[in-house]
């Protein structure tokens, strides 16, 4: 157990829909990260905030927006999903945003599938 | 971010120790080495990382050469448990973000 919580494990939608997807740090990480896997692109780096604010974007489509809040839990919102959505995504946390140490601890991860 | 090349799959007998090379010839002097493995849909597991001297911690050692152009992991007594995707990733000490490849599948075989 990593310590990095995620929610929901599965979720199943349809396309065009809206989804959040909800990460906790682990205790007395300040920076989270989001990516993606899918079957034919690998693991994906999207987003990374730090205490709050943006920090690093990969490779994050529009219709994908990311925050996080003062308790340092992060939520990523994926809209108008389509086929190709479909995927893991992943929650990283780490204690500090870049240098020495950054090592990052991960969630077990969401399992989306547009339907 | 330097790049590394990594054997598509590697097999290793339950119980002797796995060896796994990564290449990363184009690697800078403040880049480092870090190993990560997934555990079949399971969220990637840190491993070990090291700048240039050789590392060991519970799970693993990491052997880099001294021109710091390749590396190798070591799993001293590979168990079914260690049977996974390892990547091997090179990052800055600027750079929050890891850059995942495709890695090396390890297969421990009783």
């Amino acid at each position: 157990d990593s310590g990095v919580t995620q929610t929901p494990k599965h979720l199943i939608t349809a396309t065009g829909q809206r989804v959040t997807l909800r990460c906790s740090p682990r205790s007395g990480d300040l920076s989270v990260y989001w990516y993606q896997q899918s079957l034919d692109q690998g693991l994906q780096f999207l987003i990374q905030y730090y205490n709050g604010e943006e920090r690093a974007k990969g490779n994050i489509l529009e219709r994908f927006s990311a925050q996080q809040f003062p308790d340092l839990h992060s939520e990523l919102n994926l809209s108008s999903l389509e086929l190709g959505d479909s995927a893991l995504y992943f929650c990283a946390s780490s204690v500090v945003g870049v240098g020495m140490g950054n090592e990052q601890f991960f969630g077990p991860g969401t399992r989306l599938t547009v339907l | 971010d330097a790049k590394t090349t990594q054997p598509t799959s590697m097999d290793c007998a339950e119980g002797r120790a796995a060896n796994l090379p990564c290449n990363h010839s184009t690697i800078s002097g403040n880049e480092y080495v870090y190993w990560y493995r997934q555990i079949h849909s399971q969220g990637p597991q840190y491993i070990i990382h090291g700048l240039k001297n050789n590392e060991t911690n519970e799970m693993a050692s990491l052997i880099i050469t001294e021109d710091r152009k390749s590396s190798t992991l070591i799993l001293p007594h590979a168990t079914l448990r260690d049977t996974a995707v390892y990547y091997c990733i090179v990052r800055g000490g600027s750079q929050g973000n890891l850059i995942f490849g495709k890695g090396t599948k390890l297969s421990v075989k009783p």
